[in-house]
């Protein structure tokens, strides 16, 4: 079975700054997709970037990119120029190849003016 | 174009009741999910529904269950609540046309609280 670990249970950044969000993952699987999804406090969760495995460009959103390394199965999350709209719970997920989100358990990004 | 809805936003049960929860998906998406938030954790998924039919099942208990509709829009069950049923019900839709092109969107889901 697949697993997530978001080794980061809190994070800061100042407002400008960059910050990086941490996950690592298990699987056996060769193909799968990776999510990063934010929940700020009304709790919808929103997409922010998206990863097929079988690709080896980081994907890129704006303000928002990835580092994806297979080999190694982690998917760290890089948020540039942080707004104060930013901060929320982040959560990393893994979907597999059985129609599955596998969800991290988060971690909360607070954003400082 | 509307995003995700679900119904109601919020719900008060108490312990032995039934609770059904909706959801009407993205125009265009056939499938649904279910994922059951407790506070301070991440979703954990409970069913996944497509074109009517079952197409996965998380770890929960038979008193759970779900369906969907001919017009993509899915409900989910669940009997005889207990307080560790307390939590952020999330519904996502997406296409449905394969895993490979999936991406799921999510609801604003519906706060239960049994008591």
């Amino acid at each position: 079975a697949q697993t997530v670990t978001q080794s980061q249970p809190e994070m800061s950044v100042q407002e400008a700054e960059t910050v990086t969000l941490s996950c690592t993952y298990d699987t056996s699987e060769s193909d799968y997709y990776l999510f990063w999804y934010k929940q700020p406090p009304s709790r919808q969760m929103i997409l922010v970037i998206r990863q097929e495995a079988y690709k080896q460009q980081n994907a890129t959103e704006n303000r928002f990119s990835v580092n994806f390394q297979k080999a190694a199965k982690s998917f760290s999350l890089k948020i540039s120029d942080s707004q104060l709209g930013d901060a929320a719970m982040y959560f990393c997920a893994y979907y597999n190849q059985g129609g599955k989100l596998i969800f991290g358990q988060g971690t909360e990004l607070s954003v400082k003016p | 174009d509307a995003g995700v809805t679900q119904s109601p936003t919020h719900l008060i049960k108490t312990r032995g009741q039934h609770v059904t929860l909706r959801c009407s998906p993205i125009s265009g998406h056939k499938s649904v999910s279910w994922y059951q938030q407790v506070l301070g954790q991440g979703p954990q998924f409970i069913f996944q529904y497509y074109e009517k039919e079952e197409r996965g099942r998380g770890n929960f208990p038979d008193r759970f269950s779900a369906r969907q509709f001919p017009n993509y829009s899915s409900e989910l069950n669940v009997n005889a609540l207990l307080l560790g049923d307390s939590a952020l019900y999330l519904c996502a839709s997406s296409l449905g046309q394969g895993w490979y092109q999936e991406t799921q969107y999510f609801g604003p889901g519906t706060r239960l609280l049994v008591l």
